[in-house]
């Protein structure tokens, strides 16, 4: 099993609908989570930061974790075409000098 | 303006070669990262540096070399050795080098043959 999974998609979704984008984690130590976008051709821009459990809003997006589940998802909120980009989650355990992404998530928003 | 500069964007490599890519920060972060990205592998960590004078080998360090003789600078080079180096490459840093510190990135060197 790998440490973390992501669906690659492509998720195409019409403008104006929430966009839910998850990943699963096998590492019951992790400890922080983060979220990041990536336009084509682009690095990776950090959207969310979260610590353990529990839910982190910033306008459009949510972040959220459920360790229990180990389970972590982002919400987008009235999606624009501007949100078309693949996001990647990440995420480290205390102590650890390296962070762990997943493959990443291509998003389409569709006008 | 605070950030992450690599260069070139572009960057071509005869058989045979070493090239070098540039990563440079302005941010005053402790710790770099160079990362590789393939269509559909995600980001694979090359090598990081926690301090000045002192760089980990990642998990595909093999073919690549690094120094990091500046806290803002941390060049890393394509080596001959290196057999399938067309990839897209990410320079990274965080404030110091635990996990707790998100990385951020800058906008990448694409590296193809000739």
């Amino acid at each position: 099993q790998k440490e973390v999974e992501q669906d690659p998609g492509p998720l195409s979704v019409p403008e104006g609908a929430i966009v839910s984008l998850n990943c699963t984690y096998s590492n019951s130590a992790f400890q922080y989570f983060m979220w990041y976008r990536q336009y084509s051709r682009k690095g990776p821009e950090l959207l969310m930061y979260t610590y353990s459990s529990g839910n982190k809003e910033d306008g459009r997006f949510t972040a959220q974790v459920d360790k229990s589940s180990k389970y972590i998802s982002l919400f987008i909120r009235d999606s624009q075409p501007s949100d078309s980009a693949t996001y990647l989650c990440a995420m480290s355990a205390v102590g650890d000098d390296k962070i762990i992404f997943g493959k990443g998530t291509r998003l389409h928003i569709l006008p | 303006d605070g950030g992450i500069t690599q260069s070139p964007k572009y960057l071509f490599r005869k058989e045979g070669q070493n090239v070098t890519l540039s990563c440079e920060q302005n941010l005053n972060h402790d710790a770099m990262y160079w990362y590789r990205q393939d269509p559909g592998q995600g980001l694979r960590l090359i090598y990081y540096s926690q301090i000045v004078n002192d760089f980990q080998k990642g998990d595909i360090a093999e073919g690549y070399s690094v120094s990091r003789e500046k806290k803002e600078s941390f060049p890393l080079t394509v080596t001959s050795a290196q057999k399938n180096p067309t990839a897209f490459y990410l320079c990274a840093s965080s404030k110091t080098p635990r996990g707790n510190q998100p990385q951020h990135f800058g906008d990448g060197t694409r590296l193809s043959i000739l």
